[in-house]
């Protein structure tokens, strides 16, 4: 299994519509992170969240919202989807106090807002 | 503003040839550049640079790091096929999450 899971992987919806992206991990990480990915824009932060009581808005947080249930969930909201909010979403966690920086990434989900 | 940029932004060669990815950058808190592979899924995790000079390794990849002049060199010798794919630099920052660059997209044609 991975550790770090993301649900649905493929998602198609329509403009309006309340979406939710799940994401868990079983690598015992405290910070996760929610990135978009779209052609040619590289990833951009959404949001992020250092421990269980920590969220923190990203570069391109409008039109999303976060819970971290526990400190292996974090989920992302769109609470009423747009077109141009379709991309590749991805979910990572890092490590609190190691000597790199690296995130540990999921395998993506990828959402179409018609 | 935090910024990480990339250059070039794609880039198409020959197997065989030897490519290099720029990557500079202009942060507060500068604590580790990183190097990620982007295929057709999830980024892999290339190098983790810290400090100048210093160059990193991975059979046919290396990287260097230049803190005086904050940019970061990747170079593939001998490129192959499986290259082929979207390049990423990050930044780290103490106290924040990771600052992606735009990438580069290498396609290597045989």
């Amino acid at each position: 299994d991975a550790d770090v899971t993301q649900t649905p992987r493929n998602r198609i919806t329509k403009t309006g519509k309340r979406i939710m992206l799940e994401c868990s991990q079983t690598k015992g990480h405290d910070r996760m992170y929610w990135y978009r990915q779209d052609p040619g824009l590289g990833l951009r932060l959404i949001y992020y969240s250092f421990d269980v009581k920590d969220i923190n808005k990203g570069e391109i947080s409008d039109g999303y919202s976060v819970s971290r249930q526990a400190q292996a969930k974090f989920s992302l909201s769109l609470e009423s989807a747009i077109p141009n909010q379709t991309a590749l979403y991805f979910c990572a966690t890092s490590e609190t106090g190691a000597d790199t920086g690296e995130l540990f990434f999921g395998e993506g989900s990828r959402l179409t807002v018609l | 503003e935090d910024k990480v940029v990339q250059s070039p932004l794609s880039l198409v060669v020959h197997e065989g040839d030897t490519v290099t990815l720029n990557c500079s950058y202009e942060v507060t808190n500068f604590r580790s550049l990183l190097w990620y592979k982007q295929e057709k899924k999830a980024p892999t995790f290339l190098f983790m640079l810290t400090s100048s000079g210093i160059e990193k390794k991975s059979g046919r990849l290396s990287s260097i790091l230049d803190k005086k002049e904050l940019f970061s060199i990747l170079n593939i010798t001998a490129t192959q096929t499986g290259d082929s794919a979207i390049y990423l630099c990050a930044v780290d920052q103490a106290g924040t999450a990771l600052i992606f660059g735009k990438g580069t997209t290498l396609s290597v044609s045989s």
